[in-house]
């Protein structure tokens, strides 16, 4: 089946920091999505990318749909302590009935 | 506009009872997703129906495990004889259109004792 290798798996940030996070498959999708999810709830849809080589922003959050349409990154530019949770990429391929194919999540977690 | 609507929140079962998990997609939505979290894990694509129908349940265990959508009331996952390997958190998602983007619900954490 389709897998998604999201890096890195954590990371620390400090308040103000620019932090990366980026999705590489072995598949084509023509659809990628970033979600953030908090402790205890489901995914909140950041950005959607819908074309190859597209970037789109969302306040501080930029996405960028991968030229090949196998990868995408995400960047938190200016990065504030409510950034904190789980980032997913999501990737969508009418070849799999349209259905979400999900990374493993990059954990972002505040600097002691 | 309500968002995607899951109960309950929580739901504790013993070994061999049987689970239902509620979603109520989003108004307009007719296309409904369910999906498994394990901890420390993304999540994985068990069933995806549009009413009255089942899409794709390729990510659906062949034994225990059933969805319906029904034409009046909500999305039912249902699961028969839970075992602690079920104990998961089930998130439910819906779209407008086939190709439009999803929109979760908050979950059901069920824990199998």
């Amino acid at each position: 089946g389709q897998q998604l290798n999201q890096s890195p798996q954590s990371m620390f940030i400090q308040e103000g920091e620019d932090v990366s996070m980026n999705c590489t498959s072995s598949s084509i999708f023509n659809t990628w999505l970033w979600y953030k999810q908090d402790p205890g709830e489901g995914p909140v849809l950041l950005i959607a990318l819908y074309k190859a080589g597209e970037l789109t922003s969302n306040g501080r959050l930029t996405a960028q749909f991968g030229i090949t349409r196998k990868d995408s990154f995400l960047n938190i530019s200016a990065s504030i302590p409510s950034d904190v949770g789980i980032y997913f990429c999501a990737g969508q391929s009418a070849t799999a009935g349209n259905k979400l194919t999900f990374g493993g999540g990059t954990r972002v977690l505040v600097k002691p | 506009n309500a968002g995607v609507m899951q109960n309950p929140r929580h739901l504790v079962r013993r070994r061999g009872q049987e689970a239902r998990l509620r979603c109520s997609p989003m108004k307009g939505h007719s296309h409904v997703y369910w999906y498994r979290q394990l901890p420390e894990e993304g999540l994985k694509f068990m069933v995806y129906l549009q009413k009255e129908n089942i899409i794709d349940e390729s990510g659906m265990p062949k034994e225990r495990f059933s969805a319906e959508f029904p034409k009046e009331g909500p999305s039912i996952l249902r699961i028969q004889q839970v075992v602690r390997g079920d104990s998961a958190a089930y998130f439910c998602a819906s779209s407008p259109y086939v190709d439009e983007k999803l929109f979760f619900g908050s979950g059901t954490q069920l824990s199998v004792l």
